[in-house]
């Protein structure tokens, strides 16, 4: 099985910019997480997706949004960018069958790097 | 916020030596996981220990969990330079929309020497 892909990789914006990201599941899984991870603040939970809704939310502005598609990838939205976004976005997914995202195993992709100039 | 705390922050032995890391935790759980990362790159989950067991293997991972005492270790037996990574614990937090999900605590920065 193909494991968790994000794309892109790597990406440089500037200040009041909007950035998509976006996240492929393992096929399968239902249960899309994704978390911020930055050096100071640690790895720090965004949202959580499953079945195209949204089940959980951190506590981020609303300038982070996410939605999930009928195939179950998603994708995540930081609008009006400032220098604090930058960090390692993770998206992790897992099978989540009928229960909750922590009582599995989650699978994560290799994040993509943000950095906002 | 952090609900689990990996203790120490930074760990420095010789390949061969073993690795203890410890997570404490802070509000009752289901389940208790650690998660390895390499340098800047996505995390691989290591294993999962319920809250009913005390004591769980895994290859040259050996993994303890104490709910009385709120704390979990992992042991790394015969290091190699390749264990070099850090090391998280996670437990599932109960958010306001009665689903659950996984917070992480800072990990432990694990050097390994040849």
């Amino acid at each position: 099985k193909a494991g968790v892909t994000q794309t892109p990789r790597y990406l440089i914006k500037t200040r009041g910019q909007q950035v998509t990201l976006s996240c492929s599941p393992i096929s399968g899984h239902r249960s899309v997480s994704w978390y911020q991870q930055t050096p100071g603040q640690g790895l720090q939970f965004l949202f959580e997706y499953f079945s195209e809704t949204q089940r959980n939310k951190g506590n981020f502005p609303g300038r982070f949004s996410g939605r999930q598609f009928s195939n179950s990838r998603s994708e995540m939205n930081v609008s009006t960018l400032e220098l604090g976004d930058s960090a390692l976005y993770l998206c992790a997914s897992s099978l989540a069958s009928s229960g909750n995202p922590s009582y599995n195993e989650q699978f994560f992709g290799p994040g993509t790097r943000l950095t906002v100039l | 916020s952090q609900q689990g705390e990996e203790d120490p922050q930074a760990l420095s032995i010789q390949e061969g030596e073993n690795a203890t890391m410890n997570c404490s935790y802070k509000t009752s759980i289901n389940n208790l996981q650690w998660y390895r990362q390499n340098s800047g790159r996505g995390l691989v989950h290591l294993i999962l220990i319920r809250s009913n067991e005390r004591e769980k293997h895994s290859g040259r991972l050996r993994v303890t969990l104490d709910t009385s005492k709120k704390s979990s270790s992992l042991l790394i037996t015969a290091s190699r330079a390749a264990d070099t990574a850090s090391y998280f614990c996670a437990t599932g937090s109960r958010m306001n929309s009665g689903y659950s999900t996984l917070t992480f605590g800072k990990g432990t920065m694990l050097l390994v020497s040849p």
